[in-house]
């Protein structure tokens, strides 16, 4: 299975609420990273968290990361219709010697 | 400056052909990785290239090739096709893979037949 899991698999909120999405993982790691997608379209780099740090934000995003349980969130506030795409997580280094993505969470947010 | 440009964006094959991707990175990016996505699979690493050397390998088998030319452009080939190679096919350049943030092409959307 992926190194990376995020939860949920989908979500729907209305624009204007919050988006919150979990990743969760497996050996230790370097970095960990969070990607938008939208449909059939390369990846965006969002934000980038170091496994030394525990929060990190930027605009509207915030991260946190719980080296001790192996997880991060993403949490988007004040959606907008544009949020809508598919959001993964992506851990780096460790020692497992390759990038793993997670599944990817589906994003929804209505007007 | 320049993103990361992927060609060709769609390209129809049938089972048995070869067939050959390319990326080129952002300048002075060293680092290209190559990634497929797939309904099913998700987003699976391939490979990872850093100045003309294979660095990583995810698990493919060994019909899925690539290498890295000396001005930083890179190319996957996939032979004797099977219709589960049908992806989108990523690549990503980045200064330094495992430490960096990575930059997406769009893509090159394959359909074997």
């Amino acid at each position: 299975s992926q190194q990376g899991e995020e939860d949920p698999q989908a979500l729907s909120i209305q624009e204007g609420e919050n988006a919150t999405m979990n990743c969760s993982y497996k050996t230790s790691i370097n970095n960990l990273q969070w990607y938008r997608q939208n449909s059939g379209r390369g990846l965006v780099h969002l934000i980038l968290i170091r496994s030394n740090e525990r929060e990190k934000h930027s605009g509207r995003l915030r991260v946190t990361l719980d080296t001790s349980k192996k997880s991060s969130s993403l949490l988007i506030t004040a959606s907008r219709a544009a949020d809508t795409a598919s959001y993964f997580c992506a851990t780096f280094g460790g020692g497992v010697g390759k990038s793993t993505f997670g599944d990817g969470t589906t994003l929804t947010v209505k007007p | 400056k320049a993103g990361v440009t992927q060609t060709p964006r769609y390209l129809i094959k049938t089972r048995g052909q070869q067939v050959t991707l390319s990326c080129s990175p952002i300048s002075g990016h060293r680092s290209v990785s190559w990634y497929q996505q797939t309904p099913g699979q998700g987003l699976q690493f391939l490979f990872e290239y850093f100045s003309e050397t294979q660095r990583n390998k995810g698990n493919f088998p060994g019909r899925f090739s690539g290498r890295q030319f000396s001005n930083s452009r890179s190319e996957m080939n996939v032979s004797t096709l099977e219709l589960g190679d049908s992806a989108l096919y990523l690549c990503a350049s980045s200064l330094d893979w495992e430490i960096g943030e990575l930059f997406f092409g769009e893509g090159s959307r394959l359909t074997v037949l």
